[in-house]
């Protein structure tokens, strides 16, 4: 079954605790993406990738990392959560920007 | 640089009625167009795209949008909602143009719908 996969699925951590979000796909997809969802704001981009080894800035990429050695794996890094951090993050992917993204089920993080 | 504007924040309807959900884009050459569906508590779904060609374009659970250049618009249609489209939806606006590889979403409307 196609899909894209994030773990963990729900995280409650404290400020300055680092913390991966790992994102899978199984479509061979060229493209991946981080997205966070905030109420009245909608999805923002954070990152995206459009190859192994090549990534680039979306809207809001302050305080993320990203990285994507394989193909199928693109983790999202937060080397020192914030509050402001609390969100609900979404990965999606599709074989090039303008295509449909599939998207992951979602991973809400909470920052106390 | 690209950008996506729902002006209806909420919107609610009797099941049985029709819907058209607002959406107008700003981009400076042809866009690529989405519309995702989100219901409560999972992830977005893709309900249509458009890339280019004809300007109507048919999508998934009866639903249909329309591309207007000329206004910037992809306004979302349904001719008659279920209670199950309660949800939020959500357009986007992707680039056709090598070099800008950002999705730009808009904010969102809620659909309550009322029996």
């Amino acid at each position: 079954e196609a899909q894209v996969t994030q773990n963990p699925r729900y995280l409650i951590t404290v400020t300055g605790k680092k913390l991966t979000v790992t994102c899978s796909q199984n479509m061979n997809h060229e493209y991946m993406s981080w997205y966070r969802q905030d109420p009245g704001l909608g999805l923002r981009q954070i990152y995206y990738s459009m190859n192994v080894e090549v990534t680039d800035k979306g809207d809001v990429p302050e305080g993320y990392k990203v990285s994507r050695k394989e193909k199928r794996n693109f983790p999202l890094i937060l080397e020192s959560p914030s509050p402001n951090q609390t969100s609900l993050y979404f990965c999606a992917s599709s074989y090039f920007p303008g295509d449909e993204q599939y998207f992951g089920p979602g991973t809400r993080l909470t920052v106390t | 640089a690209q950008s996506v504007t729902q002006p209806d924040i909420h919107i609610t309807v009797s099941e049985g009625a029709s819907l058209e959900l607002r959406c107008n884009y700003s981009y400076g050459a042809t866009p690529y167009l989405f519309w995702y569906v989100q219901s409560p508590g999972q992830g977005l779904q893709l309900l249509l795209k458009y890339f280019s060609g004809d300007t109507l374009v048919q999508g998934i659970k009866g639903f249909e949008a329309e591309f207007k250049r000329s206004q910037s618009s992809f306004n979302l249609r349904k001719p008659s909602v279920h209670w199950s489209d309660a949800a939020e939806y959500f357009c986007a606006v992707g680039a056709s143009n090598f070099g800008n590889e950002k999705l730009t979403f808009g904010t969102g409307t809620r659909l309550t719908i009322i029996p």
